[in-house]
């Protein structure tokens, strides 16, 4: 596609449910990162990932948020257990390397935790 | 660690110029960015400046890097109200060299008309 695609553009959900947020990256990028965005707060970094590997996991808040990204395209974000807390917008931006000095940001998942 | 600060808001009148500063902590930070984000809209990428230039130009468009005091404005000439939006700014971390951005919470720009 032309631009980064997340999908669903909004999602609410019941507090304990599980939600799988998709990001489908610029075709042939290689670097793909996933931010958080509450209210009235600048994105936070959560995972990024070279090709297939997570190779940088230290923005995830704790053990009920994983991502995966198993054919280094498409990549999915995975929230267990979901609470109150977890709404925000989630965002994914894709570069065609690490460390390029643009990364293409997507519109963004809308997650509402009720 | 590395951390990003904004003002939270500024009011202008249309015509006027805009400025918008930002300061921030990570002295090995190689890029540094300025983003527009208007209401349910994701994140417009407006202009960056690379880590050894101190000024940018880009139309209507200034960007001011002081390294030294680790300090990084955005003017906004002939500011419009199209211009309304959430103003951030975010660093590159160098120490990783992954492409991670870290932002500041946002400058809400108001312009009147």
């Amino acid at each position: 596609g032309a631009g980064v695609s997340q999908t669903p553009s909004n999602k609410v959900t019941e507090k304990g449910k599980y939600v799988e947020l998709r990001c489908d990256p610029i075709s042939g990028h290689t670097a793909l990162y996933w931010y958080r965005q509450s209210l009235g707060q600048g994105p936070e970094f959560l995972i990024y990932f070279q090709g297939t590997g997570a190779a940088d996991d230290s923005g995830l808040p704790n053990d009920r948020f994983f991502a995966v990204r198993p054919e280094g395209s498409v990549s999915t974000l995975k929230i267990q257990r979901t609470e109150r807390g977890d709404s925000a917008v989630y965002l994914c931006a894709s570069s065609l390397n690490a460390g390029d000095t643009e990364a293409f940001f997507g519109q963004g998942t809308r997650l509402t935790v009720v | 660690g590395e951390d990003v600060e904004q003002s939270l808001f500024l009011s202008v009148r249309e015509g006027d110029s805009s400025v918008i500063n930002c300061t921030y902590t990570d002295s090995s930070s190689t890029y540094l960015y300025w983003y527009k984000q208007e209401p349910g809209a994701g994140l417009q990428l407006l202009t960056y400046i690379f880590s050894n230039m101190d000024m940018k130009q880009d139309q209507r468009l200034t960007v001011l890097l002081n390294k030294k005091d680790k300090h990084l404005s955005l003017r906004i000439a002939d500011t419009q109200t199209g211009d309304s939006a959430i103003y951030f700014c975010a660093e590159m971390s160098g120490s990783s060299n992954t492409g991670k951005l870290i932002f500041g919470q946002g400058t809400t720009l108001q312009v009147k008309p």
